[in-house]
């Protein structure tokens, strides 16, 4: 079976641009749900998503936006880009008690 | 506010000696808990739950609710267990799972 799958792997943008970032969940998982990974911080939740619904929202701006399609693949958007948004983004797909993280998006912003 | 405390960045033992990681959190209701675990180059993935009570490569985790903390422990340390630990909180019990707070992580070093 496929692991989660995300792309691209690496990303680097300019302040004030936007990025759009793409998670693919395992085969039959409808749960995809987003994380940033930054040095300082951690670990922390962005949002997330089941059958095309968000149902947790992170406490992060609103340049952070994200959805999800009918085939469950969802993808994360992210503008007007601060340096501060540079981090590890990653993306995660459940199925009942289960959640498999994917390798994450490595987003520099200079 | 909801916390999931993690004192330690780094812990540093020698192979065959007993570890303990320690993870507090901050939760007025009723905590769903977990121990994630990041080998180097690899992803994260789920090393155990609270609910299972079960053991995984030798470590455990009993939560305890009055001193509202979740350690997880070895006896007998191996290299292979070197890695960056990482105890996360499910505000929604038995609910959805994507609302997870992680800790900061501890790095676990075991040393030959």
């Amino acid at each position: 079976k496929a692991g989660v799958t995300q792309t691209p792997r690496y990303l680097i943008k300019t302040r004030g641009q936007q990025v759009t970032l793409s998670c693919s969940p395992i085969s039959g998982h409808r749960s995809v749900s987003w994380y940033q990974q930054t040095p300082g911080q951690g670990l922390q939740f962005l949002f997330e998503y089941f059958s095309e619904t968000q149902r947790n929202k992170g406490n992060f701006p609103g340049r952070f936006s994200g959805r999800q399609f009918s085939n469950s693949r969802s993808e994360m958007n992210v503008s007007t880009l601060e340096l501060g948004d540079s981090a590890l983004y990653l993306c995660a797909s459940s199925l009942g008690n289960q959640r498999y993280f994917g390798p994450g998006t490595r987003l520099t912003v200079t | 506010a909801q916390r999931v405390t993690q004192p330690e960045k780094l812990l540093s033992v020698f192979k065959g000696a007993p570890v303990e990681l320690k993870c507090n959190y901050s939760y007025s209701g009723s905590p769903e808990l977990f121990w994630y675990v990041q080998y180097s180059r690899q992803r994260l993935q789920l090393l155990l739950r609270h609910i299972s009570r079960e053991s995984i490569k030798g470590f455990t985790a009993d939560l305890n609710k009055g001193e509202t903390s979740f350690h997880l422990k070895k006896p007998f340390a191996q290299e292979e267990d070197s890695a960056m630990y990482y105890c996360a909180l499910n505000m929604n019990y038995g609910g959805s799972q994507g609302n997870l707070i992680f800790g900061k992580g501890t790095k676990l070093s075991v040393k030959p």
